[in-house]
């Protein structure tokens, strides 16, 4: 059964303290692995797209990078404006576009 | 340009009432998707349309659920008879195509009294 499990579950970071986020998963013949943010009250916010192990994208203090069975979002020197939920969802197994989603990380970066 | 647009952004019912929930994709993004959202979970699939192709319904709890797509335009979640098992965030979201990133809407936050 394909599955996505992030950890941890919750993070705290003081202000430039740098960190790693988890997502691993189990897919058959993974068709491309999505992060997204997203803050309370709205729908996720796309991030990045990997589709092969060793792919990395970065977008301002984040960088996502891929392995085969794992993600990670580096979160580089965070501000309170990074403090979100982010999740992380993987193309299930088969010719279908749904996406099978993790519990997600709670993150809260204090001043 | 605009995003995906849903309505409405709150909805309240009594237990076995029908409620319609609508979604407008992206211009132009040819898959559309539902998800559900229960408090403190993950987003859980619901049901997926493409182009002119069957719809993938494999995501939908029980046969209270349906859903309707307009060609490559507006789609309409039905839930009957709800229950309050059902409240929820219903989350919508479109794509160029099924492998593209998902863009998603705001959601509509039922509850079911």
């Amino acid at each position: 059964e394909d599955q996505v499990t992030q950890s941890p579950e919750a993070l705290r970071l003081q202000e430039g303290e740098s960190s790693s986020l988890n997502c691993s998963y189990t897919v058959s013949g993974l068709r491309g692995l999505f992060w997204y943010r997203q803050d309370p009250g709205k729908g996720p916010e796309f991030l990045f797209t990997l589709y092969s192990a060793g792919e990395e994208k970065e977008k301002e203090r984040l960088k996502a990078t891929l392995t085969k069975k794992e993600s990670f979002l580096h979160i580089t020197a965070p501000k309170p404006e990074d403090s979100a939920t982010y999740l992380c969802a993987a193309h299930g197994s088969g010719n279908t576009g749904k996406l099978i989603f993790g519990q997600g990380t709670t993150l809260q970066v204090k001043p | 340009g605009a995003g995906v647009s849903q309505s409405p952004s709150n909805k309240v019912t009594e237990k076995g009432k029908d409620v319609e929930l609508r979604c407008d994709p992206i211009s132009g993004h040819t898959a559309l998707y539902w998800y559900r959202q229960r408090l403190g979970q993950g987003l859980e699939f619901l049901i997926y349309f493409q182009g002119n192709s069957a719809p993938d319904k494999s995501g939908l709890p029980s046969d209270r659920f349906s859903a309707e797509r307009t060609g490559e335009s507006v789609s309409t979640l039905t839930i009957q008879r709800t229950q309050q098992e059902d409240s929820a965030v219903y989350l919508c979201a479109s794509s160029l195509g099924r492998r593209e990133a998902q863009y998603f809407g705001p959601g509509t936050r039922l509850t079911v009294l």
